[in-house]
């Protein structure tokens, strides 16, 4: 299957602070590329994805950016909030209803 | 959107013994996944589980392990037999919503944290 990597294990940043979150993936055919987040000792919820008919991908303080040639994509989270505080994991998928791999999680604490 | 309930949240077994995890979704849902992760990061892709076929499993993973059944659109079980410590981990069952609007969103039950003596 798909094999994603997630390059940043853990990352602080300061409240009001920009964090980006690094991910390579090895299949050209993965073509939908989803972000969770997991709070501590909860569940993963849906944070936002980007397909690869783009290249950009924007909700909110949350942007994701696709470059397929690299097969590269990253999670930017601006003026970063306590409440940001969570693993957030990146993951890919060749269509949109197969399997989902995901990537190992980044640690992201955001200090007041 | 689909919600997913699993049970037990937590259990504590040991080595050598089987344990059974459910997963009830809220509405017909085509693939059931699960996913085991250790230690709060490393989520991986156990098997895939449809409605009247045997499970698909991933690298790594066996239907002698790790039995998966899938009796209808809305229930999933997975089996831990023969239990060992490194099987301690939090296993979660997923699925998409069959139902339309964010057909690709993947969501998550709450999780089975199990711990293998």
């Amino acid at each position: 299957g798909e094999k994603v990597e997630q390059h940043e294990s853990t990352l602080s940043v300061r409240e009001g602070d920009s964090a980006v979150i690094n991910c390579t993936y090895t299949d050209t055919a993965s073509s939908y590329f989803p972000w969770y987040k997991q709070e501590a000792g909860k569940s993963l919820h849906f944070v936002i994805d980007i397909r690869s008919n783009v290249d950009r991908k924007q909700s909110q303080r949350l942007i994701v950016l696709l470059d397929k040639k690299a097969k590269r994509f990253s999670l930017h989270i601006t003026a970063t909030q306590p409440e940001d505080s969570a693993i957030y994991f990146c993951a890919a998928s060749m269509h949109s209803n197969n399997r989902i791999f995901f990537g190992d999680g980044t640690q992201l604490v955001v200090k007041p | 959107s689909v919600l997913l309930y699993q049970k037990p949240n937590r259990d504590i077994c040991q080595s050598g013994t089987s344990l059974k995890i459910q997963c009830v979704a809220d509405s017909q849902v085509v693939s059931m996944f699960w996913y085991q992760q250790f230690q709060e990061q490393s989520l991986m892709l156990m098997a895939t589980a449809n409605e009247g076929s045997e499970a698909t499993y991933e690298s790594g993973f066996t239907k002698d392990k790790f039995p998966i059944s899938r009796p209808n659109l809305t229930f999933s079980t997975l089996t831990v037999n023969n239990a060992r410590p490194g099987d301690s981990s939090i296993y979660f069952c997923s699925s998409r919503d069959r139902t339309g609007g964010r057909a690709e969103t993947l969501y998550f039950g709450s999780g089975t944290r199990l711990t293998v003596l």
